[in-house]
């Protein structure tokens, strides 16, 4: 079945910890998005890659970087995790951006900062 | 400024009743969409159904249908004959067009818990 696959599931690391999380696809999709979620919240969306067009959200800290080196793969890196990164990290595709395009989500990856 | 508001924090209902889910918007666009998703206690968001904003019919997808009222400007999710599987944060999240860049813009979530 085409998904969207996110690795680790769970993640621990010690503050100031450089973090990398994955993210791949088989949908073939042209966007793809790192979201942050916290407990009991609406996810937030870090940033998106629209093929390989990258674009930031206003608020997101400079602690947080992507790479996308190909259509398939996203990476999330966390140069220096606080404690206040700890969330459920989601990675989403789309076939495309605007109207009814659906976003496809992977089971996330929840990260513990010690 | 666009906006979604999802005034139910959380809901307790029966098994086997229906549900209605709560979900008003704010948007200048004249093209925009609505979108329903389940996040079950183990994190993976589920498309559950899309509403288009020139759709004229409510949209249906198995036990789910949206309850579009334009003029009101609310996307209610409508949940029919409950079942424990049920149980879940639902979220409301709206796209509108270029103007606000494609982004979804999302509800704060209605806990859901069905009981038997």
């Amino acid at each position: 079945d085409a998904m969207v696959i996110q690795n680790p599931r769970y993640q621990v690391t010690q503050f100031g910890k450089p973090v990398t999380l994955s993210c791949s696809q088989t949908l073939n999709h042209n966007v793809m998005y790192w979201y942050q979620q916290k407990s009991s919240q609406a996810p937030k969306l870090l940033f998106h890659y629209y093929d390989k067009d990258f674009n930031n959200e206003a608020d997101t800290p400079d602690n947080f970087q992507s790479r996308r080196p190909n259509t398939s793969f996203c990476f999330l890196d966390i140069r220096s995790p606080g404690l206040g990164d700890a969330a459920m990290y989601l990675c989403a595709t789309s076939r495309d951006r605007g109207g009814a395009n659906v976003l496809t989500f992977g089971a996330g990856s929840r990260l513990t900062v010690l | 400024a666009q906006k979604i508001t999802q005034t139910q924090p959380g809901m307790f209902v029966q098994e086997k009743e229906a549900v209605t889910l709560d979900c008003t918007y704010d948007t200048s666009d004249q093209s925009y969409g609505l979108f329903w998703y389940k996040q079950p206690s183990s994190g993976e968001m589920i498309f559950l159904i899309y509403q288009g904003s020139y759709d004229e019919q409510n949209a249906t997808e198995g036990r789910y249908s949206l309850n579009f009222q334009k003029a009101r400007k609310s996307a209610n999710l409508v949940i029919s004959a409950s079942q424990l599987g049920d149980s879940a944060m639902y979220f409301c999240a709206m796209r509108g067009g270029m103007d606000s860049n494609y982004q979804l813009i999302w509800g704060a979530g209605t806990k859901l818990i069905i009981k038997p």
